[in-house]
């Protein structure tokens, strides 16, 4: 079935360590986002990116559209960015419909 | 400033009794989504509103009704049929263009029935 697999699950890191974070879907895909959901519930927008690769500080991801993967690389992190990130598409196909992942949680300790 | 605003940031209520979460956008934007969270889980989609006075039924609409009579507006009501109501509760709205479109969301409104 058509489905958006996150990895890992969980993650824990040291305060200054490099991350990467993965997405796999099942189909051809229109949007992908990336969100970053902190402890208060609040999603915040990191990227929107169906293909290519963007940066924004210390946060870069790139999507391999033919291939069906997305990734999100967090340099350098810091405590603030911990939280559950979500990675979200919508599928080619006629339907209109956002789809999360399960996310990955991320703890960074200092 | 522009947004999405959601009220109010808790609610509580009896069982068996319908309440209704607001949603209110000032982005002009004609598309917006409720989703619903469960603790430790991703976002799923409940109901969906492309234009004013259409909406359609996501993937877990079943004790949930919505109405889009303006644009800025997308009320979400849960009914005492809805078997296990309490949750985070996600309202977003999308820019015209469609999927295309990156979706934006409101703070979220935490549900809790006893």
């Amino acid at each position: 079935g058509i489905q958006v697999e996150q990895s890992p699950p969980d993650l824990i890191l040291q305060e200054g360590a490099n991350s990467t974070l993965r997405c796999n879907f099942s189909d051809s895909v229109n949007n992908l986002q990336w969100f970053h959901q902190n402890p208060w519930g609040q999603l915040i927008n990191l990227f929107y990116i169906p293909s290519g690769t963007k940066q924004n500080g210390r946060l870069s991801a790139t999507t391999v559209a033919t291939e069906r993967y997305s990734l999100l690389y967090i340099s350098s992190s810091q405590t603030t960015d911990s939280g559950v990130y979500f990675c979200a598409v919508i599928f080619s196909g006629g339907y209109n419909k956002l789809i999360f992942g399960a996310g990955t949680r991320l703890a960074v300790h200092p | 400033d522009g947004g999405i605003t959601q009220s109010p940031k808790y609610l509580f209520r009896k069982e068996g009794q319908n309440v209704t979460l607001s949603c209110e956008q000032n982005l002009n934007h004609d598309a917006m989504y409720w989703y619903r969270q469960d603790p430790g889980q991703g976002l799923r989609l409940i109901y969906y509103s492309q234009i004013v006075n259409d909406f359609q039924k996501g993937d877990i609409a079943e004790g949930y009704s919505v109405s889009r009579e303006k644009k800025e507006s997308f009320p979400l009501t849960v009914t005492s049929a809805q078997k296990n109501p309490t949750a985070f509760y996600l309202c977003a709205s999308q820019l015209p263009g469609g999927w295309n479109s990156p979706l934006h969301f409101g703070n979220g409104t935490r549900l809790t029935v006893t």
